[in-house]
Order: structure tokens, then C-alpha cells, then sequence
């Protein structure tokens, strides 16, 4: 099975702030990364498809990158709407895997 | 709008079993497969099992295969999982997931508490 390492598992963070969340995979996936916001008590809610494209109405301050192993995910400008739990997940191989999350907290 | 409604969960014994249902409205069910995947209280979101629409070729996760059986009545659009030889760490909400062509998951249902204990 591939391991999705994420990090940091918690981040505290100010509105405005430029947030990095890391995911590496344990093998190359080459782009079939993805990430997921959850918030408390809700479904997750995919943002980004393909490592790197936005989903159909996701805003744009939301980004991703990476390719193979190493991959980034950034919100450009925090919002107190984006204070979430965030997830990565491959789906390269089945077993499809998930990140064990970073939760976004308002300083 | 696509809808995926979850049922079927509760509380039962190690060992025991249950059904979870999900009916899907809104697209043409047959057409997409599904997944299962589970969180438990607290924790981090884990894949369980999916079921492709083309020719329903199933697939699952070490911990639940050979207790956990995926199926799909195309018929009256819905999603099963049955559960057998449950375990306390299978307590968990249990949301069933459209698999999307360009990948990942969506949308999901509200999900359904299975709570595992004596």
C-alpha cells in the first residue's frame, strides 16, 4: 500500500496568512494527488483533482503542486472560512490512501 | 443535483453485522462507481471499498476484506456494504462517495454511525 505522509498535522494560523500543507507519497503516483477540506460535522469537500487543478467553483487563493512523490498544497491568503481540517489522498494504486490531515486553527 | 442518502448504521456486538444502504438521486446510477470510505470519532478519513459501474469488478481494504462485501442495485440506485465480523475498530461514520472519472470523490452523503461494542 502507498503511504501519504502529511504535514504538519496542526497548523496555527492568523486570517491572511499564507498557509503550506506537505504530502509525500511512499512511491511515485505522478500527478493523481488530491486534496479535501472537512469541516466539523460535514462530509469532505474535494478541492483539487490531478495535484494541481482547482475543482469547478473552489476560489482560487486555493492551490496545489507536485508531481512523483513530493506534493504542495497552499492557501494563498487565509480566510476564516478555510479553518478546516485539509487531507491529501492518492489515487495512483488501490488501496486509495489518505493523508492522516493537518487542522487549520485561528491563532 | 446529485444526492447520496446513507442508512443502516448502529450500535452492535463484536461479531455482529449490519447493512448500510445508500440511495443515490440526481444521475444516472449505473453509470459511475462508488466507494465506501469510513472516519472514526476523531480520526482521520480511511477508503474501505469501491465498485466499478462497467462491470462491477469490487475492491477493498486489508482490514476489511473477507468481512465486508460491496454491492449495488443498479436498479433501485442504491449502494450496499455489508458488514460481518464486526470489530470495535470498525466504529466509525460511514460515508458512501460517487467516484468521480477525473478522480477522487464526490459528492459524498451525510453518513451513517456504526458504533461497535459490547
Amino acid at each position: 500500500d502507498i503511504q501519504m505522509t502529511q504535514s504538519p498535522s496542526s497548523l496555527s494560523t492568523s486570517v491572511g496568512d499564507r498557509v503550506t500543507i506537505t504530502c509525500q507519497a511512499s512511491q511515485d503516483i505522478g500527478d493523481y494527488l488530491l486534496w479535501y477540506q472537512q469541516k466539523p460535522g460535514k462530509a469532505p469537500n474535494l478541492l483539487i483533482y490531478h495535484a494541481s487543478n482547482l475543482e469547478t467553483g473552489v476560489p482560487s487563493r486555493f492551490s496545489g503542486s507536485g508531481s512523483g512523490t513530493q506534493f504542495t498544497f497552499t492557501i494563498s491568503s487565509l480566510q476564516p472560512e478555510d479553518i478546516a481540517t485539509y487531507y491529501c489522498q492518492q489515487y495512483g494504486n488501490i488501496p486509495y490512501t489518505f493523508g492522516l490531515g493537518t487542522k487549520l486553527e485561528i491563532k | 443535483e446529485v444526492q447520496l442518502l446513507e442508512s443502516g448504521g448502529g450500535l452492535v456486538q463484536p461479531g455482529g453485522s449490519l447493512r448500510l444502504s445508500c440511495v443515490a438521486s440526481g444521475l444516472t446510477f449505473s453509470g459511475y462507481a462508488f466507494s465506501w470510505v469510513r472516519q472514526a470519532p476523531g480520526k482521520g478519513l480511511e477508503w474501505v471499498s469501491a465498485i466499478f459501474d462497467t462491470d462491477g469488478t469490487t475492491w477493498y481494504a486489508d482490514s476489511v476484506r473477507g468481512r465486508f462485501t460491496i454491492s449495488r442495485d443498479n436498479s433501485k440506485n442504491t449502494l450496499f456494504l455489508q458488514m460481518n465480523s464486526l470489530r470495535a475498530g470498525d466504529t466509525a461514520l460511514y460515508y458512501c462517495a460517487k467516484d468521480r472519472p477525473s478522480g477522487g470523490f464526490g459528492p459524498w452523503g451525510q453518513g451513517t454511525l456504526v458504533t461497535v461494542s459490547s
